[in-house]
C-alpha cells in the first residue's frame, strides 16, 4: 500500500494568514492526488483533485501543487470558515489510501 | 445535485455481517465510481471498495475476504456487506460517488455509525 505522509498534523494560524500543508507518498503517484476538508459531525469535502484542479464551487483560495511523491495544499488568506482538518488521498493504485490529517486551528 | 444517504444498523453483534445501504438521488451513474470509506479515530479514513458500471468492483485487500459490494439500480441503492465482524470494525462509515476522471470523491453521505461490542 502507498503511505501518504501530511505535515504538520495541526497548524495554528490567524484569519487572513497563508497557510501551507504538506503530503508526501511513499511512492511517486503522478498526479493522482486529492485534497480533503473535513469539519466537526461533517463527511469529507473534496477541494482539489488531480493534483491541482480547483473542485466546483470551491473557493479560489484553495490551490494544490506537486507531482510525484510531493504535494501541497495552500490556503492564500485563511477564512474563519476554513478551521477543519484537511486530509490527502492517492488515487494512483490500489488500495486508495488517505493522509493521517492536518489540523488548522485558530491562533 | 447528487445526493447519497446511508441506512442500515447502528448495532451488529460480534460475528454477525454488517449491511449497509446507500441511496443514490436519481440512481447511480455510469459516469462515476461508488465508494465505501469508514473513519476511525485511530485509523483514519480507510477506503473499503467500490462499484461501477453494472457491477464491477475492487476492494482493499486488508478487508477484501469480508467484503462484498453490490448494487440494485432498480431500488437506486448500492450496499455493503461486511462479514465476520469485530470491535475493530466499529466505525463512522460513508458511501461516497468517485469522479472517473480522478478518483476525487466529490459527493459524500451524511455517514452512519456502527458498533460492534467487544
Amino acid at each position: 500500500d502507498i503511505q501518504m505522509t501530511q505535515s504538520p498534523s495541526s497548524v495554528s494560524a490567524s484569519v487572513g494568514d497563508r497557510v501551507t500543508i504538506t503530503c508526501r507518498a511513499s511512492q511517486g503517484i503522478s498526479s493522482w492526488l486529492a485534497w480533503y476538508q473535513q469539519k466537526p459531525g461533517k463527511a469529507p469535502n473534496l477541494l482539489i483533485y488531480a493534483a491541482s484542479s480547483l473542485q466546483s464551487g470551491v473557493p479560489s483560495r484553495f490551490s494544490g501543487s506537486g507531482s510525484g511523491t510531493d504535494f501541497t495544499l495552500t490556503i492564500s488568506s485563511l477564512q474563519p470558515e476554513d478551521f477543519a482538518t484537511y486530509y490527502c488521498q492517492q488515487a494512483n493504485s490500489f488500495p486508495l489510501t488517505f493522509g493521517a490529517g492536518t489540523k488548522v486551528e485558530i491562533k | 445535485q447528487e445526493q447519497l444517504q446511508e441506512s442500515g444498523p447502528g448495532l451488529v453483534k460480534p460475528s454477525e455481517t454488517l449491511s449497509l445501504t446507500c441511496t443514490v438521488s436519481g440512481g447511480p451513474s455510469s459516469n462515476h465510481y461508488y465508494s465505501w470509506i469508514r473513519q476511525t479515530p485511530g485509523k483514519g479514513l480507510e477506503w473499503i471498495g467500490y462499484i461501477y458500471d453494472i457491477g464491477t468492483t475492487n476492494y482493499n485487500p486488508s478487508l477484501k475476504s469480508r467484503v462484498t459490494i453490490s448494487v440494485d439500480t432498480s431500488k437506486n441503492q448500492f450496499s455493503l456487506r461486511l462479514s465476520s465482524v469485530t470491535a475493530a470494525d466499529t466505525a463512522l462509515y460513508y458511501c461516497a460517488r468517485a469522479r472517473r476522471d480522478s478518483f476525487g470523491m466529490d459527493v459524500w453521505g451524511q455517514g452512519t455509525t456502527v458498533t460492534v461490542p467487544s
